[in-house]
């Protein structure tokens, strides 16, 4: 079955320590993405790639970094940068190559709780 | 800014209709998008809508008004299996997706 699959789905980290979360897609997709869920919120934008080699910043990029070295593949590290990274980390693909391409596949997420 | 307003919470019976509304006020409008999020998962995709009027998918229906910046979900025969956060998100003018907050739906028997 192809899909998104991500890992962990509940992580635990103490202040100042890198953490990376996996995404991985057999979908093969151009596009995916990296959002942030908090509660009352609306899904909020980290970091995108259109294609391999290549991603761009999204609204709330500052203390987040990401690689794109595969196409079934974008891992997203929560830097000790990150001031407030206690959330829900939801990774999404698409057949196009942005947003506007239409219907966004989502990995079940992964939730990082900051000690 | 760019805003997107749902309800927070809704509750209905089971087998009942329920609409849950979402009014946006964004720069430009290019499609509005609803999807399904059950408790600790993944959203699921619903519906989109670029034109004004109702498009009808089984059980569910989703409705979009361009010139009042408004569109709605509605879910009928409801199932206990329905019970979910429901996201709205609009396509803004630089084909940006702006999410709502989500409404939490619980069905009661």
């Amino acid at each position: 079955d192809g899909g998104i699959t991500q890992s962990p789905k509940y992580l635990f980290r103490k202040e100042g320590q890198n953490v990376t979360l996996s995404c991985e897609q057999n979908l093969n997709h151009d596009a995916m993405y990296w959002y942030r869920q908090d509660p009352g919120q609306g899904l909020r934008l980290i970091y995108y790639s259109q294609i391999v080699n290549d991603f761009q910043k999204g609204d709330i990029a500052e203390g987040y970094s990401v690689s794109r070295e595969k196409k079934e593949s974008f891992p997203l590290t929560v830097t000790s940068a990150q001031k407030n990274p206690t959330a829900f980390y939801l990774c999404a693909s698409s057949t196009g190559t942005s947003e506007a391409s239409g219907e966004l596949f989502f990995g079940e997420g992964s939730r990082l709780t900051v000690l | 800014g760019q805003n997107i307003d749902q309800p927070t919470e809704m509750t209905a019976t089971e087998g009942a209709i329920v609409q849950i509304n979402c009014t946006y006020q964004t720069s430009g409008f290019n499609g509005l998008f609803w999807y399904q999020q059950h408790a600790g998962e993944a959203p699921t995709f619903l519906s989109y809508n670029v034109l004004d009027g109702l498009e009808e998918k089984g059980r569910f229906s989703s409705f979009l008004s361009r010139s009042k910046g408004y569109s709605y979900l509605l879910l009928k025969e409801l199932q206990m299996k329905d019970s979910a956060s429901y996201l709205c998100a609009v396509l803004d003018s630089n084909y940006q997706l702006i999410w709502g907050a989500g409404t939490k739906l619980i069905i009661k028997p």
